[in-house]
């Protein structure tokens, strides 16, 4: 177990409706990330975050907001959320000049 | 951006076989992962490999970063083996890991 711990594990939503995944570790790391998932496409990186406050956007980042308000919190926020991010969200921790962990997944379904 | 290609995309073979997978990137890259992912999902870390040759149990890698590219080895395959690899190369000058597309590996009892 390498401390990170995403949550929920299993969302079923609304077209239009707000959501929000944690992604919360107790290693102290200073690097945060938020993938998605997808059939044919492997892990895609939506947003990251090198630090409290500190974010930047990813290849896939539209249609997603993240928040870093404390070092051990990084939340992926879908304003509205449509049918094309159904996937599976991955959120992983690392520090500088040390290899990546992966939290467990959520798999979130707008319907 | 940084290409990550991964070689072959899928691959079935019998238990006891070998297997190579080949991952190739485009750019300088600071570092390089191999991750499992099992049937359930669960992306469980191999090796974590900048450059060189590391080997764990029947599992090895060797990263050769001047000419861009990492070999991921099993030997002696088990059908517990079985599910998608992937590597992750770390761009140089950002701390972002980059994806290859993956393979899918099928071991058969």
């Amino acid at each position: 177990d390498a401390g990170i711990t995403q949550s929920p594990r299993h969302k079923v939503t609304e077209t239009g409706t707000p959501v929000t995944l944690r992604c919360h570790q107790t290693e102290n790391h200073r690097y945060m990330y938020w993938y998605r998932q997808d059939p044919g496409h492997g892990l895609r990186l939506i947003h990251y975050s090198y630090g409290v406050k500190d974010t930047d956007k990813g290849e896939v980042s539209d249609g997603y907001s993240v928040s870093r308000s404390k070092t051990e919190d990084f939340l992926l926020t879908l304003e509205s959320a449509t049918s094309s991010q159904t996937s599976v969200y991955f959120c992983a921790i690392k520090s500088e000049n040390t290899e990546a962990f992966f939290g467990q997944g959520t798999r979130l379904t707008v319907v | 951006g940084i290409q990550v290609e991964q070689s072959p995309p899928d691959l079935i073979l019998q238990e006891g076989a070998n297997s190579t997978l080949r991952c190739n990137f485009s750019d300088s890259v600071n570092n390089l992962q191999w991750f499992h992912q099992n049937p359930w999902g669960q992306l469980i870390n191999l090796f974590y490999i900048p450059s060189g040759t590391k080997q764990n149990g029947r599992l090895s890698a060797t990263t050769v970063a001047t000419e861009r590219y990492s070999l991921l080895y099993i030997s002696s395959s088990q059908t517990t083996d079985s599910g998608v690899y992937f590597c992750a190369v770390l761009i140089q000058g950002a701390q972002k890991l980059v994806f290859g597309q993956g393979t899918r590996l099928t071991i058969n009892p």
